[in-house]
């Protein structure tokens, strides 16, 4: 199995310009999660999605984020404008929730974005 | 604020050593979870504890929820160079949330 995908790995962008994370899940899975991972904060869990609907997005910092899943296979996390606090290492995760019973939550490599 | 306090924070031993790693909540949790990750990659699921007072073991790791099931420890019995890494627990409840994290290094 490829696992999670996360795309780009890295990014590097100017304060005040907008970035786009990329996410592709597990085939087959049907809840998907962003976190952003800090060195003060640790990591926290952004939003996640069952079965394309966002449930809970608490945990987005701002109107500056905003995190879609067109479909099954695909999600995305934008920060728009970007400002240097928001760096730090992105993930998203899935995970497969049937008949009441809840799957392992798989980790994508992450995406660590820079903003100057 | 966070829900999860791990300690130690940092911890840095030599090989062979044992050690213990706490997690603590005033928080109760449907279950909680052990994961570790490596530097430049995503944590991986270690382990999953679901009852209050359960006991866990994968190989030389002895992982035990408390029977409030509101915190949790992470025993490693004679640590190795491989231990090493940045072991976060999580809880779940009606959200997800994961601890401050305990960074482990293992000197050979």
């Amino acid at each position: 199995d490829a696992g999670v995908i996360q795309s780009p790995r890295h990014e590097v962008t100017e304060m005040g310009q907008e970035v786009t994370l990329r996410c592709k899940p597990i085939s087959g899975h049907n809840s998907l999660f962003w976190y952003r991972q800090t060195m003060m904060r640790g990591l926290e869990l952004l939003i996640y999605f069952n079965n394309n609907v966002p449930i809970d997005d608490s945990g987005m910092p701002e109107d500056r984020f905003s995190a879609k899943m067109p479909n099954a296979s695909f999600s995305t996390l934008k920060i728009q404008p970007s400002e240097p606090r928001d760096s730090a290492v992105y993930f998203c995760a899935s995970r497969r929730v049937a008949g009441g019973i809840t799957d392992t939550q798989y980790f994508g490599p992450g995406t660590r974005l820079t903003v100057l | 604020t966070q829900l999860l306090e791990q300690s130690p924070q940092f911890l840095s031993i030599q090989e062979g050593e044992n050690l213990t790693v706490y997690c603590n909540s005033s928080s109760v949790f449907s279950s909680l979870q052990w994961y570790r990750q490596e530097p430049g990659e995503g944590p991986v699921l270690l382990v999953t504890v679901v009852t209050g007072g359960e006991v866990k073991k994968l190989k030389r790791l002895t992982f035990q929820f408390g029977d409030a099931r509101k915190d949790s420890s992470l025993h490693i019995t004679a640590a190795q160079p491989g231990d090493t890494g940045l072991y976060l627990c999580a809880g779940s409840g009606n959200q997800f949330y994961f601890g401050t994290g305990t960074s482990l290094t293992v000197i050979p």
